[in-house]
């Protein structure tokens, strides 16, 4: 079983939905959790990250975090065109402090 | 600012032969993380080093595999006698002393094909 799971979609929404993102993960030494966005053939780039539990805004995103569940979320408020990208979570322990573990990333494509 | 340099973006090699693939940090940072993407996969841990050290590579394969951050220069990812499972894209962060892999910018990658 993986560590962390992520439906890989893909997902298509329309121009100005809500899109929910999410990731489950088994282990519950996990502390920080982070959201990635991958255009293609480019890196990863961190659009924001959580410490334990809780929600965090960011403009049109909101993480958030459910420790009891083991169940985290990225959501995205009037979606446009150019979030159309691969998502990723991403998670690390306290003590890891080199290693992220990933999850498969969810490919989202939001339609005008 | 330049962000974290990757080079080359693209590499072919033929099985057997050696592959070497760099990392610049982004200016004033001195911890750099090499990770790999393999197809229809998320990015798995390699290694983790600061100038002059490997600080953790539990995530790099036992054989052919090696990573090295001189004083001077880039870092570099060295595989040795690559084989068709070796290609992925191969991912670089890297932070600044005050700051973990938590806040690290990732480079471009580097794609790597073998033939």
């Amino acid at each position: 079983q993986k560590e962390v799971e992520q439906d890989p979609g893909p997902l298509s929404v329309p121009e100005g939905a809500i899109v929910s993102l999410n990731c489950t993960y088994s282990n519950s030494a996990f502390q920080y959790f982070m959201w990635y966005r991958q255009y293609s053939r480019k890196g990863p780039e961190l659009l924001m990250y959580t410490y334990s539990s809780g929600n965090k805004e960011d403009g049109r995103f909101t993480a958030q975090v459910d420790k009891s569940s083991k169940y985290i979320s990225l959501f995205i408020r009037d979606s446009q065109p150019s979030d159309s990208a691969t998502y990723l979570c991403a998670m690390r322990q306290e003590t890891s402090g080199s290693r992220l573990t990933f999850g498969e990333g969810t490919q989202l494509t939001v339609n005008p | 600012n330049a962000g974290v340099m990757q080079n080359p973006r693209h590499l072919v090699r033929r099985r057997g032969q050696e592959a070497r693939l760099r990392c610049s940090p982004m200016k004033g940072h001195s911890h750099v993380y090499w990770y790999r993407q393999l197809p229809e996969e998320g990015l798995k841990f390699m290694v983790y080093l600061q100038k002059e050290n490997i600080i953790d590579e539990s995530g790099m394969p036992k054989e052919r595999f090696s990573a090295e951050f001189p004083k001077e220069g880039p870092s570099i990812l060295r595989i040795q006698q690559v084989v068709r499972g070796d290609s992925a894209a191969y991912f670089c962060a890297s932070s600044p002393i005050d700051r973990g892999v938590t806040e690290a910018f990732f480079g471009q990658g580097t794609r790597l094909t073998v033939v």
